[in-house]
């Protein structure tokens, strides 16, 4: 089974605030994402990285950067946490040539309430 | 508008009930269709995949496509109260990871005792 694991599950953190949110895979997947989840706006991509040192901006990456020095951790960066930065953030990886296309498997998700 | 309307529901059912979930989209490029199935406190996780048109079941899941109509649907028979589970809909113009896919909000679902 894949196993995506997202280290801090609730995180209380106040404005102005950098804050690291981890997410390690140990199924060797090449494709890895950061997604927020937010009431009525459902899962919207942040940033996403195909290989080692390589990242991609997402649909809403402002406010936020990624580290992916080692091909299964890849970490979401808050420089300056901000309110409406308070979210369920969810890690996901993605095997290319997969069967099933569109699978992406999901960590926990990190519950982050920036005060 | 959105890509992907979903009716986020809460949508409750007693135990046994046919239930029906939906989507409607409006990117007709779209040819990839997923239902992913998230409990509370837990992330999604996928539940049926189908391209392009047509139907797929999958034991008491089922899932159509009408690409005409771009509407898509989610049947769950005999429902169970372990089928309590917020339900979002995904799809994609192409095969591909998750940089690909476009998710509606999710549809909240209760299967009552």
């Amino acid at each position: 089974d894949v196993k995506v694991t997202q280290s801090s599950r609730y995180l209380v953190k106040r404005t102005g605030e950098k804050v690291f949110l981890e997410c390690v895979q140990d199924m060797d997947h090449e494709n890895m994402f950061w997604y927020r989840q937010d009431p009525g706006l459902g899962l919207r991509l942040i940033y996403f990285s195909y290989d080692v040192k390589m990242k991609e901006k997402g649909d809403i990456p402002e406010g936020y950067s990624v580290s992916r020095e080692k091909k299964e951790r890849f970490s979401l960066i808050l420089e300056s946490a901000s309110t409406n930065q308070t979210s369920m953030y969810l890690c996901a990886t993605h095997r290319p040539g997969q069967a099933s296309p569109g699978e992406l498997f999901f960590g926990e998700g990190s519950r982050l309430t920036v005060l | 508008q959105k890509e992907v309307e979903q009716d986020p529901g809460p949508l409750s059912v007693p135990e046994g009930a046919i239930v029906s979930l939906n989507c409607t989209y409006s990117n007709s490029a779209f040819q990839y269709f997923m239902w992913y199935r998230q409990y509370s406190r837990k992330g999604p996780e996928l539940l049926m995949y189908t391209y392009s048109s047509g139907n797929k079941e999958d034991g008491r899941f089922t899932a159509q496509v009408d690409k005409s109509s771009k509407y898509i649907s989610l049947f769950i028979r005999d429902s169970q109260p372990s089928d309590s589970a917020t339900y979002l809909c995904a799809m994609s113009g192409m095969a591909g990871g998750g940089n690909k896919l476009t998710f509606g909000t999710g549809t909240q679902l209760k299967v009552e005792l």
